[in-house]
C-alpha cells in the first residue's frame, strides 16, 4: 500500500517571498507523484506531476516539483508566491501500474499575506 | 479540456431523506470515475471507484447500501445517499479519468456540499 506524509499543517508566508510544502511517500513499487490545490469550496485542481523522466517537474502558476527516489520525497516549491496562491495544497500518489486509487496526503494550507 | 462537473454544487436536506449528486465528464469520455469525500479541513477519502457499466467497487468501511454509485454511460456517474442522516454532512467530490490523452490524470469536479439537517 501507498501512504503520503505532508508534515505541514499550515504555512504562513509573506508575498513575493519564496515557499516549500514538503511531501514524502512511502512504497514499495514504482509511483506516481501529484500536487493537486484546492481552493475554498471548490474541487481539486492539477498543479503537476510526475511520472518518468526528468526529476524536476513544472507544473502550473509558476510551480516545481523535485522527484528524491532517495529520499521518497516528492517537495513542491514556488520562488515568488502571491496572495493568490492562498489555498490548500494536497500530494498524492498512486501505482505507475494497474488500478488508479489516488492515496492523498492530509494536505498544507499555505496563507501567504501582505 | 478536461472538464468534470458536479451537480448540485451545493444540497440541505432533512435526515431521512435521499440525495442524488451528478458527475458529468463534459469534453471527454470517461472510463473510470471515482467517489471522494472530504471532511472540514482533512484530506480526500476515496469512497468507491465506478467503471462504466459496472457495478461500483467501494473502499473498505463504506456501506454501499447507504451510498449507491450508478455510471450509466461514458459521461455521467450519480452517488445516491440514502436515508440521509446529519453524520453524512460533507464535501463529496467526483473525478474521471480515461485512456489515451488523459491517461494516469484524474479529473476533479467542483464538489457538492452536502447537509443533513
Amino acid at each position: 500500500a501507498q501512504s503520503v506524509t505532508q508534515l505541514d499543517s499550515q504555512v504562513p508566508v509573506f508575498e513575493e517571498a519564496p515557499v516549500e510544502l514538503r511531501c514524502n511517500y512511502s512504497s514499495s513499487v514504482s509511483v506516481y507523484l501529484f500536487w493537486y490545490v484546492q481552493y475554498p469550496n471548490q474541487g481539486l485542481q492539477l498543479l503537476l506531476k510526475y511520472l518518468s523522466g526528468s526529476t524536476l517537474v513544472k507544473g502550473i502558476n509558476g510551480f516545481e516539483a523535485e522527484f528524491n527516489k532517495s529520499q521518497t520525497s516528492f517537495h513542491l516549491r514556488k520562488p515568488s508566491v502571491h496572495i493568490s496562491d492562498t489555498a490548500e495544497y494536497f500530494c498524492a500518489v498512486r501505482r505507475s501500474t494497474g488500478f488508479q486509487k489516488l492515496v492523498f496526503g492530509t494536505g498544507t494550507r499555505l496563507l501567504v499575506s501582505p | 479540456g478536461a472538464v468534470v462537473s458536479q451537480h448540485p454544487s451545493w444540497v440541505i436536506c432533512k435526515s431521512g431523506t435521499s440525495v442524488k449528486i451528478e458527475c458529468r465528464s463534459l469534453d471527454f469520455q470517461a472510463t473510470t470515475m471515482f467517489w471522494y469525500r472530504q471532511f472540514p479541513k482533512q484530506s480526500l477519502m476515496l469512497m468507491a471507484t465506478s467503471n462504466e457499466g459496472s457495478k461500483a467497487t467501494y473502499e473498505q468501511g463504506v456501506e454501499k447500501d447507504k451510498f449507491l454509485i450508478n455510471h450509466a454511460s461514458l459521461t455521467l456517474s450519480t452517488l445516491t445517499v440514502t436515508s440521509a442522516h446529519p453524520e453524512d454532512s460533507s464535501f463529496y467530490i467526483c473525478s474521471a479519468t480515461t485512456s489515451g490523452r488523459f491517461t494516469d490524470t484524474q479529473y476533479f469536479g467542483p464538489g457538492t456540499r452536502l447537509t443533513v439537517l
